[in-house]
């Protein structure tokens, strides 16, 4: 079965901090990795992939496939990055792409 | 097109009554997917649609849950008979599947918060 894990529920850091919110993920196949973020009063959103391979508002992520991970950084906070993130998983074999999230982490920027 | 929309925003039931919701995907999306999401957890996935077939409904679905996409257009989840343990935001997301294995992505919608009282 698959299972993604966010070990941290709530990071907090000071703007201009770099920030690391981590993901593991177990899944025997071939994965595909995402980073969802909701904002306050904002619905879920994608934030990056990891086969887009780009960086997002700052943020990046790299898949890990030796330690299962994929973890989201960004060198410099600020304090909009202040919302819940979630990493999610899919079978990219499959054809139902549907997504199994982790817990998220809220992830607090403080001034 | 406003995105995904779903009503009602917040819905209070008593323990036995039934409750359904709606979601209006955005219009040019075959696919509609159903997620539902209690504290302090991720969002965890309940069925999806292609146009107007169900294809998928994940165990957590019970027999008192169903779900409709009748014209392959909006789609509502009804719960019957609803538990306290119902109480959740119910998600619905929407995307285009174009059938070459490239997932396009999700859009989510606001999601309906149900509390059984």
């Amino acid at each position: 079965a698959q299972r993604v894990t966010q070990p941290e529920k709530l990071l907090s850091v000071f703007k201009g901090a770099p920030v690391e919110l981590k993901c593991n993920y177990s899944y025997s196949g071939s994965p595909e990795l995402f980073w969802y973020v909701q904002y306050s009063r904002q619905r879920l959103q994608l934030l990056l992939r990891h086969i887009s391979r780009e960086s997002i508002k700052g943020f990046t992520a790299d898949l890990n496939k030796g330690e299962t991970s994929f973890h989201l950084k960004k060198p410099f906070a600020q304090e909009e990055d202040s919302a819940m993130y979630y990493c999610a998983l899919m079978d990219s074999g499959g054809s139902n792409y549907k997504l199994t999230f982790g817990k998220g982490t809220l992830l607090t920027v403080n001034p | 097109d406003t995105g995904v929309s779903q009503d009602p925003r917040h819905k209070i039931t008593k323990r036995g009554q039934n409750v359904t919701f709606r979601c209006d995907p955005i219009s040019e999306h075959n696919r509609l997917y159903w997620y539902r999401q209690t504290l302090g957890q991720g969002p965890e996935f309940l069925t999806y649609f292609q146009n107007e077939a169900q294809l998928e409904k994940s165990r957590l679905l019970s027999d008192r849950f169903s779900a409709e996409r009748p014209k392959g257009s909006f789609s509502t989840l009804e719960i019957q008979r609803t538990e306290q343990g119902d109480s959740a935001m119910y998600l619905c997301a929407s995307s285009l599947n174009i059938g070459t294995g490239l997932f396009l992505g999700y859009t989510f919608g606001s999601g309906t918060r149900l509390t059984v009282v």
